[in-house]
C-alpha cells in the first residue's frame, strides 16, 4: 500500500503567489518523521523541512511551512512567495521509527512551474 | 556545501562491465547510509540500507548480487553495479543521517549511469 500519498502530479503557480503542495501519508507508527525535497533538473535533492511526529508546532524553514494535520495524516508544504528557482519536482517522504536507522517512503512527487 | 559527496555524478560503462559508486559523509560519522534509485519522472525507490561493517539489507527485488554494497568505514558507502546491462541505467543516489534522531537527512548529489 502506498505510504506516502501526493495527488497533484503537476502545479503551476504565478511568481510571488503562495502555493500549498498536497501529501497523505499512511502510517500506524506512533513516532514518525514527515520530510519534504526539492528536486531541480540537475537531481540532487534538497532538504527543505522536517516534521516530527510529536512536533505540536508547525515546521517553518524561511519561505517554506509544512500545513501538519496528524489527525487527518497530512503534511502539506506551503510555498510563500514563490521565485522562478522554485521551479522543480517537489517529494514528500516519511520515516516511520524513532530513528536515523529508517529508510525514507517518497511520494510519487509534484512538478512545480512557477511563472513569470 | 554539501555534506553527504557522491562520486561520479555522471558514468557511461560498457554492457558487461561494472561500475562502482561512491557516497562519502562529510564531516560527520553515518553508521546508516541508503542506496536509492530513480527512473526518468519517478519517485525515488530504496534499494538497500547499507550498515558499517555489516551486511547490507536489500529490499525485495533487488538483487543483491548485482549491487553489491559495502560500508567498510563510518565515512564510506559504495554502490557496485557488476555485469551492467542498459536496463540498469538510472539515476542512483545516497543519504545518510547525521545524528541518532533520524530528523536531519541529506542526500549525495546523485550518480546518472548509462550503460550501452
Amino acid at each position: 500500500a502506498q505510504k506516502i500519498t501526493q495527488t497533484q502530479p503537476g502545479m503551476f503557480v504565478q511568481e510571488k503567489e503562495a502555493v500549498t503542495l498536497d501529501c497523505t501519508y499512511d502510517t500506524s507508527d506512533q513516532s514518525y518523521g514527515l520530510f519534504w525535497y526539492k528536486q531541480p533538473s540537475s537531481g540532487e535533492m534538497i532538504f527543505l523541512i522536517y516534521q516530527g511526529s510529536y512536533d505540536e508546532q508547525n515546521a517553518t524553514e524561511g519561505r517554506y511551512s509544512l500545513n501538519f494535520q496528524k489527525a487527518r495524516k497530512s503534511a502539506n508544504l506551503v510555498i510563500s512567495a514563490s521565485q522562478l528557482g522554485d521551479s522543480a519536482m517537489y517529494f514528500c517522504a516519511m520515516r516511520e521509527g524513532r530513528n536515523s536507522g529508517y529508510a525514507l517512503n517518497f511520494g510519487k512527487g509534484t512538478s512545480l512551474l512557477v511563472t513569470p | 556545501g554539501a555534506v553527504v559527496s557522491q562520486h561520479p555524478s555522471w558514468v557511461i560503462c560498457k554492457s558487461g562491465t561494472s561500475v562502482k559508486i561512491e557516497c562519502r559523509s562529510l564531516d560527520f560519522q553515518a553508521t546508516t547510509m541508503f542506496w536509492y534509485r530513480q527512473f526518468p519522472k519517478q519517485s525515488l525507490m530504496l534499494m538497500a540500507t547499507s550498515n558499517e561493517g555489516s551486511k547490507a539489507t536489500y529490499e525485495q527485488g533487488v538483487e543483491k548480487d548485482k549491487f553489491l554494497i559495502n560500508h567498510a568505514s563510518l565515512t564510506l558507502s559504495t554502490l557496485t553495479v557488476t555485469s551492467a546491462h542498459p536496463e540498469d541505467s538510472s539515476f542512483y543516489i545516497c543519504s545518510a543521517s547525521i545524528g541518532t534522531a533520524g530528523n536531519t537527512i541529506y542526500f549525495g548529489e546523485g550518480s546518472w549511469l548509462t550503460v550501452v
